[in-house]
């Protein structure tokens, strides 16, 4: 395992479909975040998850997106009934935590792979 | 709440020129703070990090940055450009690693090396 890896990398869709787009973590990190980067902008957060629970949700990430984490490893992003204003790349990023709450290190550093760039037509 | 402005959406420098990317933060707690590389069609790449301690921090690739609190600054450099150095920057900041860890990111600087 080399890093966090998501798929697929592009995804071109029509408006009104849904998209669902995977992110495999490094497999001993327990916390998994997700981002939106649209063009000309850094990342901005949407939400993440220790473990299998999903701790915090962005007021970006709208009624129609939806994240999953079932096992605790991969995770899930679906967005329902896209729009063009969804068009963006979509980030994953996983962590370590340490068992005893805190970071293993400080400012835990986030490992981010490369990206899903949707395009909704 | 915390903020990081990044002065510059474009910086060309010359290549063997001194780069400076400037960035500014704002937060209610003592930050952390990151500098983050994105080469075209790639994920992020952290460079460097200030948690604690030392206030100059060294990088990757010949990066450094200086905290300085006083002027709530996290400025990154490199004594000398390479056309490898050609990406976009991220100047990133989180608070306390016992909470959410969420990142908080500037706009970005995308620099050009000049041959």
């Amino acid at each position: 395992d080399t890093g966090v890896s998501q798929n697929p990398r592009h995804k071109i869709t029509k408006r009104g479909q849904n998209v669902t787009f995977r992110c495999d973590p490094i497999s001993e990190h327990n916390r998994l975040y997700w981002y939106r980067q649209t063009l000309g902008q850094g990342p901005e957060f949407l939400t993440y998850f220790q473990n299998e629970a999903q701790l915090e949700k962005s007021r970006l990430l709208s009624d129609r997106f939806s994240a999953e984490r079932p096992k605790g490893s991969f995770s899930t992003l679906e967005i329902q009934r896209t729009e063009q204003g969804d068009s963006a790349m979509y980030l994953c990023a996983s962590s370590l935590l340490g068992t005893s709450g805190r970071a293993t290190k400080p400012g835990n550093e986030q490992f981010f792979g490369p990206g899903t760039r949707l395009t909704v037509l | 709440a915390q903020s990081v402005t990044q002065l510059g959406s474009h910086v060309s420098v010359s290549e063997g020129a001194l780069v400076l990317l400037r960035c500014n933060y704002s937060s209610s707690v003592p930050p952390y703070l990151f500098w983050y590389v994105q080469y075209p069609n790639q994920g992020l790449q952290l460079l460097l990090k200030y948690t604690t301690g030392a206030t100059l921090v060294k990088g990757i690739n010949g990066f450094e940055a200086e905290f300085k609190k006083s002027e709530t600054s996290f400025h990154l450099t490199k004594p000398s450009a390479h056309m490898s150095d050609a990406a976009e920057y991220f100047c990133a900041v989180s608070d306390d690693g016992n909470r959410d860890d969420k990142i908080i990111f500037g706009k970005g600087t995308r620099l050009h090396i000049l041959p």
